[in-house]
């Protein structure tokens, strides 16, 4: 069984179209996450959730719109998508918010053209 | 705001030889964690550090948490091709929000056989 799955594994999309990317984690974690990985390999968080209440919300593009409609699960939106929101989308989960490891998905790779 | 500076960004070594990659924050990280990416695949936990001058070891991987808590090293002795990926350190801040693990930059290790 996958810990943290989401899906897809792979999205190509011209500029301007609306998408979404689905996370689950069947590990009971409180917490879950949503990292977005660039081409130079850099990890930057854009938003964590808490028991399904926002905790974190870097500065990312209104576009971007998280939903967590239970602990298990973490969806990513994205409206007018644009050339530079091409990326590895990453989402992860943790027991709690303090100090403990994050377990992240496969990762979405995310095209637009 | 919170950095942790990662270097070096790149190394190739040759099979059998030691490999170290450091980690540097500007502020006392509570912790810091260690995760591994191979290549195409996604961020794997290796390991956590807490107290000051901690070290622990995994096998052939050592890591270190400086005195001053804000420095880690990960040190690799006869590196194998399985050891092949990034490297990524992950500290998170005193008095931070929580939940926020600040990533480095990562090292890409090739290691040639």
């Amino acid at each position: 069984d996958t810990a943290v799955s989401q899906t897809p594994k792979y999205l190509v999309t011209q500029m301007g179209n609306d998408k979404s990317i689905k996370c689950e984690q069947n590990l009971g974690h409180d917490t879950m996450y949503w990292y977005k990985q660039d081409s130079k390999k850099f990890l930057k968080i854009m938003f964590s959730y808490n028991n399904k209440e926002l905790i974190i919300n870097e500065t990312v593009p209104n576009r971007f719109s998280p939903k967590s409609p239970d602990k298990a699960h973490l969806n990513l939106h994205i409206n007018s998508l644009e050339l530079g929101d091409s990326a590895v989308y990453f989402c992860a989960s943790s027991q709690f918010l303090e100090n403990t490891e994050a377990f992240f998905g496969q990762g979405t790779r995310l095209t637009v053209v | 705001g919170q950095q942790v500076m990662q270097i070096p960004q790149y190394q190739h070594v040759q099979e059998g030889e030691d490999f170290t990659t450091y980690c540097n924050s500007s502020t006392t990280l509570s912790n810091i964690q260690w995760y591994k990416q191979r290549p195409g695949g996604h961020p794997v936990f290796l390991i956590q550090l807490v107290k000051s001058g901690e070290v622990k070891k995994q096998k052939r991987l050592t890591f270190q948490f400086g005195e001053a808590k804000k420095n880690s090293s990960l040190h690799i002795t006869a590196t194998q091709t399985t050891d092949v990926g990034t490297y990524f350190c992950a500290g998170k801040g005193r008095g931070s929000t929580l939940g926020r693990l600040y990533f480095g930059r990562g090292t890409q290790l090739t290691v040639w056989p």
